[in-house]
């Protein structure tokens, strides 16, 4: 099946930039989706098709997808952005859906 | 306003029952794919299952097949997800999310239930 491959923990000082990976088999030719959650809450939709954001979410997300690597970017980390994201593709292989690992997107 | 409210959760035993509810409103029910999705303590999200708006189509996930049912209600605007023979590795809260785009199948979700805790423990 496949698998979508997110490094566990990433850490940025407030106001500088955070780039979440999320590796996978040729996934540039997939549409990727992101999701924010913060503790004890449900997952919030911060990016989907790669790039697009949903009304609401600032314009600092946003996300590019290429060759084995989907990025979600947080142009300027501030403390409310401190949070699990995780990444999600549809395999049409296996007629599942796959989400990442998740990151813990720690603000120093 | 979009809402989805998820019910039904609690302690069972090993190899019991319990069916989940998810109540929608806000929205054309009838329109949209509905997807369940877990998260174990401390764990990430996993996918569970879908379900066609009509009802018509579904898909689960390797590890729950032959066990959980989804269905829908459509005159009642409900989601459902019927687990048999749990096993302790089903402990999660389970969510129930609507795709985003109506009429697609998604998969990204942009509304969620609160999510509901389910136990599995002797």
């Amino acid at each position: 099946s496949y698998v979508l491959t997110q490094p566990p923990s990433l850490s940025v000082a407030p106001g500088q930039k955070a780039r979440i990976t999320c590796g996978g088999n040729n996934i540039g030719t997939k549409s990727v989706h992101w999701y924010q959650q913060r503790p004890g809450q449900a997952p919030v939709l911060v990016v989907y098709d790669d790039s697009d954001r949903p009304s609401g979410i600032p314009e600092r997300f946003s996300g590019s997808n290429s060759g084995n690597t989907a990025t979600l970017t947080i142009s300027s980390v501030a403390a409310g952005d401190e949070a699990d994201y995780y990444c999600q593709v549809w395999d049409r292989d296996s007629y599942h859906v796959v989400f990442g690992g998740g990151t813990k997107l720690t603000v120093l | 306003e979009v809402q989805l409210v998820e019910s039904g959760g609690g302690l069972v035993q090993p190899g019991g029952s319990l069916r989940l509810s998810c109540a929608a409103s806000g929205f054309r029910f009838t329109n949209y794919w509905l997807h369940w999705v877990r998260q174990a303590p401390g764990k990430g999200l996993v996918w569970v299952s879908r379900i066609h708006s009509d009802g018509s189509r579904t898909n689960y996930a390797d590890s729950v097949k032959g066990r959980f049912t989804i269905s829908r209600d459509n005159a009642k605007n409900t989601l459902y997800l019927q687990m048999n023979s749990l096993r302790a590795d089903d402990t999660a809260v389970y969510f129930c999310g609507r795709v985003r785009r109506d009429n697609s199948s998604g998969p990204e979700l942009d509304y969620w239930g609160q999510g509901a805790l389910v136990t599995v423990s002797s």
